[in-house]
């Protein structure tokens, strides 16, 4: 079974603050995801990573950056925190399309992160 | 721009009736459809899913229709149970690796 983890399930931090938000998948994946969802809008997508040191920008990327030093990790960074990023944060991860019949995400249970 | 639209926010079935989401896409790049099923404080797990070479997929008590000419998928639950209460998440996937999810239904199965 595919087992993404991340490492807090919630995080109260102060504006202003930098947090890191860490996901590990433990089924060599080559893709890893990070979204939030908010009531109404549903899953956004952050940033993505199809390979170590790689990364793409999603819908919202504004307020955020992302690490990926190892295949298995990769983090998710709020530089400077605002109280407009309170929210679930969710890490995922799927295999390469070409590489496998068409696999789907695997997420992790997300991190409910406040800004006060 | 949202690519993938689930038009109902929330749906209400009574329990052993059947339970029809619906989900519109608009990219007709999109060639893999998934259907998620999400719990309060918990991540979206995979339920089912279907190329578009297909038009059904079937999965024990969950069938996901796919009508390609409409750009329409829908997920049947019969019968439908209280544990079946949740958020339903649809996604598609075109040639890249990128997903693209609809904003979710909240189904509410009533005993």
């Amino acid at each position: 079974d595919v087992k993404v983890t991340q490492s807090s399930r919630y995080l109260v931090k102060r504006t202003g603050e930098k947090v890191f938000l860490e996901c590990v998948q433990d089924m060599d994946h080559e893709n890893m995801f990070w979204y939030r969802q908010d009531p109404g809008l549903g899953l956004r997508l952050i940033y993505f990573s199809y390979d170590v040191k790689m990364k793409e920008k999603g819908d919202i990327p504004e307020g955020y950056s992302v690490s990926r030093e190892k295949k298995e990790r990769f983090s998710l960074i709020l530089e400077s925190a605002s109280t407009n990023q309170t929210s679930m944060y969710l890490c995922a991860s799927s295999s390469r399309r070409g590489q496998a019949l068409n696999q789907p995400q695997h997420f992790g249970d997300g991190t409910r992160l406040s800004i006060l | 721009d949202q690519q993938v639209k689930q038009n109902s926010p929330s749906l209400s079935v009574q329990e052993g009736r059947i339970s029809i989401l619906n989900c519109d896409y608009t990219n007709s790049m999109f060639d893999y459809f998934l259907w998620y099923k999400k719990y309060p404080a918990e991540g979206p797990t995979f339920l089912i899913s279907i190329s578009s070479i297909k038009d059904k997929n079937e999965d024990g008590r969950f069938t996901v229709f796919l009508n390609k000419s409409a750009k329409h998928l829908s997920l049947h639950i019969v019968p439908s149970q209280p544990g079946d209460s949740a958020v339903y998440f649809c996604a598609a996937l075109n040639t890249g690796n990128q997903f693209y999810f609809g904003t979710g239904t909240s189904l509410t199965v009533i005993p």
